[in-house]
């Protein structure tokens, strides 16, 4: 195990649902992230806290929320989604963001399908 | 910002045969460069990365060359296996306080047995 664990692993919602992706590392990293995988496209980078302040957030729709409660926790808040936000979302931490070496631990996922 | 050009989207070799996967990025200050392989259904991994003071890496079947002058970066695997079968980005970085690796589209390679 890498030691970052993400629930659920499968999720299915309607478009007009809320749900919420969780992610816990037990590594002792201070950054974590969020990033969305797609068929074909590359990793897209949607979120990043460094000690618990979001540091980067890459023009997402107001619709995903992240939480940060502490440096172990991440949280993804979903409301009225669409179809197109289907995706893998993964998870990672990282020990800090301001090094040239931070290696990111990746989460197995979450695989969302909105109907 | 950095961008992350990545080829070939897809690769296929024999088993004992070598495979490229060649990367470019835009920004000249980008001084780290990692590779990650995900195989399928599971999560990505570091298999390698190179900093921009050395040319070139090695760990047993795997290498990374850089060429800071041509801005592109390669991943060599020698004498594959079928479980090197996998989809592999690469990425890099600015080096800057708070700046997040930015990942290639990645390729999926495939090693026939």
């Amino acid at each position: 195990e890498t030691g970052v664990t993400q629930t659920p692993r499968h999720l299915v919602m309607g478009m007009t649902n809320k749900k919420s992706l969780k992610c816990e590392q037990h590594l002792g990293h201070n950054a974590m992230y969020w990033y969305k995988q797609s068929a074909k496209k590359p990793l897209e980078l949607m979120f990043v806290y460094s000690l618990e302040e979001r540091v980067e957030n890459n023009s997402v729709p107001s619709r995903f929320s992240p939480e940060c409660p502490n440096s172990s926790h991440l949280f993804l808040h979903l409301h009225t989604l669409q179809p197109e936000d289907s995706a893998l979302y993964l998870c990672a931490s990282s020990q800090g963001t301001g090094t040239v070496t931070g290696e990111l631990f990746f989460g197995e996922g979450s695989r969302l399908t909105v109907l | 910002g950095e961008n992350v050009e990545q080829h070939p989207s897809t690769l296929s070799v024999q088993e004992g045969d070598s495979a490229v996967i060649k990367c470019t990025y835009s920004d000249s200050a980008s001084n780290y460069f990692p590779w990650y392989k995900q195989e399928l259904g599971k999560r990505p991994q570091l298999i390698i990365d190179i900093r921009s003071n050395v040319g070139e890496k090695k760990d047993q079947r795997i290498a990374v060359t850089l060429n800071k002058t041509a801005k592109h970066f390669s991943l060599h695997i020698t004498e594959t296996q079928p479980e090197d079968s996998a989809v592999y980005f690469c990425a890099a970085r600015i080096y800057s306080g708070n700046t997040p690796l930015v990942f290639g589209k990645g390729t999926r390679l495939s090693v026939i047995a």
